[in-house]
């Protein structure tokens, strides 16, 4: 069966300084990956997606993440973050051909000081 | 356009009652789900329904049931709730045609049971 793992349950940075947040999965073929970030008290929002191609992909709110296939990894990352950054951010994988339901990691608390 | 909207945002029920939650999309999609979301356990699939006429257990489908009344509407009952319910109910939906695994969520349902 498919997982996914976000190793970081939090992870704290100042405002303006970059981020990277790991995913790693686990499937023998290419999955589907996706970034979704839950602000407090909220549901979550899409950020960005990986289906085929480059495989360094651009989102929402200036997020990337680059899908690394030696890795088994989907890291997103933002070079300056902003104190509105701050929010709960999940890593999800779907199998193609499936039956569209993504599997989710645990997520990772973002925490920015100013 | 208001995507997915859920009803009610917040609930308090006693052991033994019972309630259902309403989640509703106006984006013509085929499919809809319903998680749970609790600390530390990221979100997890009670059921969900590929299409309409159809529903399917998930992950985490015991003390639960669901209807998919028509293609907007996918409630969640609990028949008898549990202090293990205590959690907080999401709604997605998503186009359920091919290649599209994006997830479109609602605001969530915060219940308590006591």
């Amino acid at each position: 069966a498919q997982s996914v793992t976000q190793p970081d349950i939090h992870i704290t940075v100042s405002e303006g300084a970059s981020l990277e947040l790991r995913c790693n999965y686990s499937y023998g073929a290419t999955p589907y990956l996706f970034w979704y970030v839950q602000s407090p008290g909220q549901g979550l929002q899409l950020l960005l997606k990986y289906f085929s191609g480059d495989t360094l992909v651009q989102g929402i709110k200036g997020f990337e993440a680059e899908f690394k296939r030696s890795q088994s990894s989907f890291n997103l990352r933002k070079p300056s973050v902003h104190w509105s950054d701050a929010a709960e951010y999940f890593c999800a994988v779907a199998l193609s051909g499936g039956s569209y339901i993504p599997t989710f990691g645990r997520g990772t608390s973002l925490i920015v000081h100013p | 356009n208001a995507g997915v909207t859920q009803t009610p945002k917040f609930q308090v029920l006693k052991t033994g009652q019972s309630m259902t939650l309403q989640c509703a999309q106006d984006m013509n999609h085929n499919s809809m789900y319903w998680y749970r979301q609790d600390p530390g356990m990221g979100l997890r699939l009670i059921y969900y329904s590929a299409s309409e006429g159809t529903t399917d257990k998930g992950e985490v489908p015991n003390g639960y049931n669901v209807s998919r009344l028509n293609k907007r509407e996918f409630s969640l009952r609990l028949e008898s709730a549990a202090p293990s319910q205590t959690s907080v109910y999401f709604c997605a939906s998503n186009p359920g045609t091919a290649n599209s695994y994006e997830q479109y969520f609602g605001p969530g349902t915060r219940l308590t049971v006591t």
